[in-house]
């Protein structure tokens, strides 16, 4: 069975950064890309980026150009998530989610919160 | 990027009633090669993570009751839900999921009981 579990709530500092761990496991985690989702409180669905764990290679929104960086360690099945120069409207609920054709498997989500 | 957007904002209707919602790309999402639509939905309730109901377009996932429907082409696309249940209240999201390095949501539906 398929399961990814994500490291728990953050609390940070405006111009701090953040690193969001999601483990996966119950499949073979090179074969299906990992990717970020964030959901400001209220608000949608955003997407930031994704990882092909096999390769490495990475695509990110161009919002978080710069800002944004995933990484994976394949040997522990684990991707991270990290956003430095974080700021107050950062705060969101991040889940990792793994795409098969769409985003079948999602985390349950870890609350960041960015407040001085 | 390519913006996805979803008519209406929120929706109520009555229990048994139908309800659709559409979306709506900025860019085609029919990819020729392979003749799919690179458009899925999900569903979200309150304090849960997104569960995808359709990919394709119009493909359900395993698992998803059959009152959920997808359909649309290139760039305009709906899902109807047949016979509304009160466990479909949630918030209902597009998204596209093209050949295209960069993945983008709608804005969201609210659905709920009237």
């Amino acid at each position: 069975q398929v399961h990814l579990v994500q490291s728990g709530a953050e609390v940070k500092k405006p111009g701090a950064s953040v690193k969001v761990s999601c483990k996966a496991s119950g499949y073979s985690f090179t074969g299906n890309y990992i990717h970020w989702v964030r959901q400001a409180p209220g608000q949608g669905l955003e997407w930031m980026g994704r990882i092909n764990p096999y390769t490495g290679d990475t695509d990110y929104a161009q919002k978080f150009q710069g800002r944004v960086t995933v990484t994976r360690d394949a040997s522990i099945s684990t991707a991270y998530m990290e956003l430095s120069s974080l700021r107050p409207d950062d705060t969101a609920v991040y889940y990792c989610t793994r795409s098969f054709y769409a985003n079948d498997y999602w985390g349950q989500g870890t609350l960041v919160t960015v407040s001085s | 990027d390519i913006v996805m957007t979803q008519s209406p904002d929120s929706v109520a209707v009555s229990l048994g009633e139908r309800v659709i919602i559409n979306c709506k790309s900025s860019q085609t999402l029919l990819y020729s090669p392979n003749n799919r639509n690179y458009l899925a939905w999900y569903q979200q309730k309150s304090g849960q993570p997104p569960k995808l109901l359709i990919y394709w377009a119009s493909t359900r996932e395993s698992g998803v009751p059959d009152r959920f429907s997808g359909s649309g082409s290139g760039t305009d696309f709906s899902l109807t839900i047949s016979s509304l249940q009160a466990e479909d209240v949630a918030v209902y999201y597009c998204q596209q999921f093209s050949v295209d390095h960069s993945w983008t949501f709608g804005q969201g539906t609210q659905v709920e009981v009237k």
